[in-house]
């Protein structure tokens, strides 16, 4: 397998434009993360998904962000209007099973909002 | 007013001295903690874990270290190579969420 894969590497965009970051979780996986890393915060979850389903989104920080994962191999993380501070490392993370089970991150989206 | 960077600890040693990196978690029903690297311009890679039902536990060059009374993690490693200098996280595990550390960066003097 080739690990979590995420896409674009990077992404800059204008303020008020939408983004969409896009993951692929390892075959198999059950469990997909999104988090958010900045120099501030250092790493953030902002959703989980269980069998494609948003188990927890208490970590996004406002309406403008949105999660789904329409199947077991695709999920978007989309922010629409995006603002300079939205300015991050987007990761995605995979784990294989419920409870104790290391998650497996992609290379993250470097997002930059000018 | 000024904003306020998140200030990482440093450690930096030379080559072929062990390192020790410390970690505080904060919830005590936490059972299954990790190790991460993460080597700049890449997502955090798995070290090695430990299950709460473990004080201590080794894999090649690292050593897991889980103190569960004053909630404190430490990794080992020893004979650091120039290769290891990266940050490294530790995470929790509850429920089915991580929890992580702030990191630290480690620096390796060839």
């Amino acid at each position: 397998d080739a690990g979590v894969i995420q896409s674009p590497r990077h992404e800059v965009t204008e303020m008020g434009q939408e983004v969409t970051l896009r993951c692929k979780p390892i075959s198999g996986h059950d469990y997909l993360f999104w988090y958010r890393q900045t120099m501030m915060r250092g790493l953030e979850l902002l959703i989980y998904f269980n069998n494609n389903v948003p188990i927890d989104d208490s970590g996004m920080p406002e309406d403008r962000f949105s999660a789904k994962m329409p199947n077991a191999s695709f999920s978007t993380l989309k922010i629409q209007p995006s603002e300079p501070r939205d300015s991050a490392v987007y990761f995605c993370a995979s784990s294989p099973g419920k409870g104790a089970a290391e998650a497996f991150f992609g290379q993250g989206t470097r997002l930059t909002v000018v | 007013g000024e904003s306020v960077g998140l200030h990482l600890p440093t450690l930096s040693v030379q080559e072929g001295d062990n390192s020790i990196i410390n970690c505080a978690y904060s919830n005590s029903a936490s059972d299954y903690f990790i190790w991460y690297k993460q080597e700049s311009g890449k997502g955090p890679q798995f070290i090695i874990d430990i299950r709460s039902n473990m004080d201590k536990r080794q894999g090649q060059r690292v050593t897991v270290l889980l103190n569960k009374t004053v909630k404190h993690l430490s990794l080992q490693i020893a004979a650091t190579q120039p290769g290891d200098s990266a940050v490294y996280f530790c995470a929790e595990n509850s429920g089915n969420q991580f929890y992580f550390g702030t990191g630290t960066s480690l620096t390796v003097i060839p």
